[in-house]
């Protein structure tokens, strides 16, 4: 099973602050058909997760472009620039290239 | 609107069985794979099932398979969970969602006795 490592767990930051956040695969993520299927959502407290980025650094509709997605192979980041309080929660990354499927153990972003 | 409304979830004793529905809306069901995931109480995501749009091919972790069966029906925009010899460690909020864009709001399985 492919094995996502996010860091850090936790991050605490003052609004308007930027921050990252990586997630490192144990094996590359580029499929036969040469896309990257790395998505990075967001889950708010008490609510349903949501999908804020996939292949890598593509932005769902809707999403603030404070939101970036970087990364290749086995090494991805988050960057959330100019953080707003409805950015907190957890965020996982998730790989879609090999089965099974897995997610990254999360980061919780507080609100400073 | 897209919207999934997941329905089935409750309380069931182990090695009991248990049937999760998720009707689909305002998307043309049969065009898309499907999935659930789920999420133990205080803890992370963790992929369950997927589905193939027409039904055709079914993907499962060694952590359900042979137990957990996932399907569709396309002609009722519905997707359904068969969760069978259920275990403590299968209690969760459990989620549909189409291609991980849309998710529905979860419903929860609880497996003691």
């Amino acid at each position: 099973d492919v094995v996502m490592t996010q860091t850090p767990p936790s991050l605490s930051v003052a609004i308007g602050q930027s921050v990252s956040i990586s997630c490192k695969s144990s094996q590359s993520l580029v499929a036969s058909d040469k896309n990257t299927y790395l998505n990075w959502l967001l889950q708010s407290p008490g609510r349903s997760p949501k999908r804020l980025i996939y292949q890598v650094s593509k932005l769902d509709s809707g999403v603030p472009d404070r939101f970036s997605g970087s990364g290749s192979e086995k090494d991805f980041t988050l960057k959330i620039s100019r953080v707003e309080a409805e950015d907190l929660g957890v965020y996982y990354c998730l790989q879609g290239t090999h089965l099974p499927l897995t997610f990254g153990s999360g980061t919780k972003l507080e609100i400073k | 609107e897209v919207q999934l409304v997941e329905s089935g979830g409750g309380l069931v004793q182990p090695g009991r069985s248990l049937k999760l529905s998720c009707v689909a809306s305002g998307f043309t069901f049969n065009n898309y794979w499907m999935t659930w995931i789920r999420q133990a109480p205080g803890k992370g995501l963790e992929w369950v099932a997927s589905i193939t749009n027409t039904g055709g091919s079914t993907y499962y972790p060694d952590s359900v398979k042979g137990r957990f069966t996932i399907s569709r029906d396309n002609a009722k925009s519905t997707l359904y969970l068969q969760m069978n010899s259920l275990r403590s460690e299968d209690t969760a909020t459990y989620y549909c969602t189409r291609d991980w864009d849309y998710w529905g709001q979860g419903v929860m399985v609880t497996v003691s006795s």
